[in-house]
């Protein structure tokens, strides 16, 4: 089983739906977790960090579910510029930051 | 405010060569990071590097080891190249006592014939 997972889609949207993700994760002594969107061929940049308590950021909602070790991200009113790979990432905050990445969700968003 | 950089962009190899990664931490930064990165996955952390030492290491053969200069930058070497290394290496830097930041740069496409 992957430390990781989530649905690798691709999912296909139009201009303005709202698309949510879903990821999972297996070492419940996981600390800290994180949500990264990568570019076609680029690295990938930290879009938001996730908290127990739910955290918003403009259009992107992420919650954390400790309990059933479950991360979610939902995008609101999606852009075209909202096309990307988007990768869910947890870290043991004892690993000296090491980040444990999901294989991605691509997401498409179409005119 | 010269952010991670990383070279060379490209690099095209034959099996069973070596290859040396290079990596310059963001200004101000004294831990490096590497990653790999096949084509359709997830990054794969290989190792870490703090206080010119390997801090952290992932599920990653001997083939590949790294060192840390006193200036920080990074070096990613890979021995006895297999078709399976080909992907992109990424190198993420961050401040270690700092939190979890992590900033990664554009990243090495490593081909092996």
């Amino acid at each position: 089983r992957k430390e990781v997972e989530q649905d690798p889609g691709p999912f296909n949207v139009p201009e303005g739906a709202t698309v949510a993700f879903n990821c999972t994760y297996s070492n419940s002594a996981s600390q800290s977790f994180f949500w990264y969107r990568q570019d076609c061929r680029k690295e990938p940049k930290l879009l938001m960090s996730v908290y127990s308590s739910g955290n918003e950021d403009g259009r992107f909602t992420a919650q954390l579910n400790r309990a059933s070790q479950y991360i979610s991200l939902l995008i609101r009113d999606s852009k075209l510029s909202d096309s990307a790979t988007y990768l869910c990432v947890v870290m043991l905050n004892n690993a000296g930051n090491m980040l444990t990445f999901g294989g991605g969700t691509r997401l498409m968003v179409k005119p | 405010d010269a952010g991670v950089t990383q070279s060379p962009t490209h690099l095209i190899k034959t099996r069973g060569q070596q290859v040396t990664l290079r990596c310059s931490p963001k200004s101000g930064h004294d831990t490096v990071s590497w990653y790999q990165q096949a084509l359709g996955q997830g990054p794969q952390f290989i190792f870490q590097y703090y206080e010119e030492e390997e801090r952290q290491r992932g599920n990653f053969p001997d083939r590949f080891s790294g060192h840390q200069f006193p200036n920080y930058s990074s070096e990613l070497n890979v021995n006895a190249l297999l078709l399976g290394d080909s992907a992109l290496y990424l190198c993420a830097s961050s401040l270690r006592l700092a939190g979890y930041e992590q900033y990664f740069g554009p990243g090495t496409r490593l081909t092996v014939t």
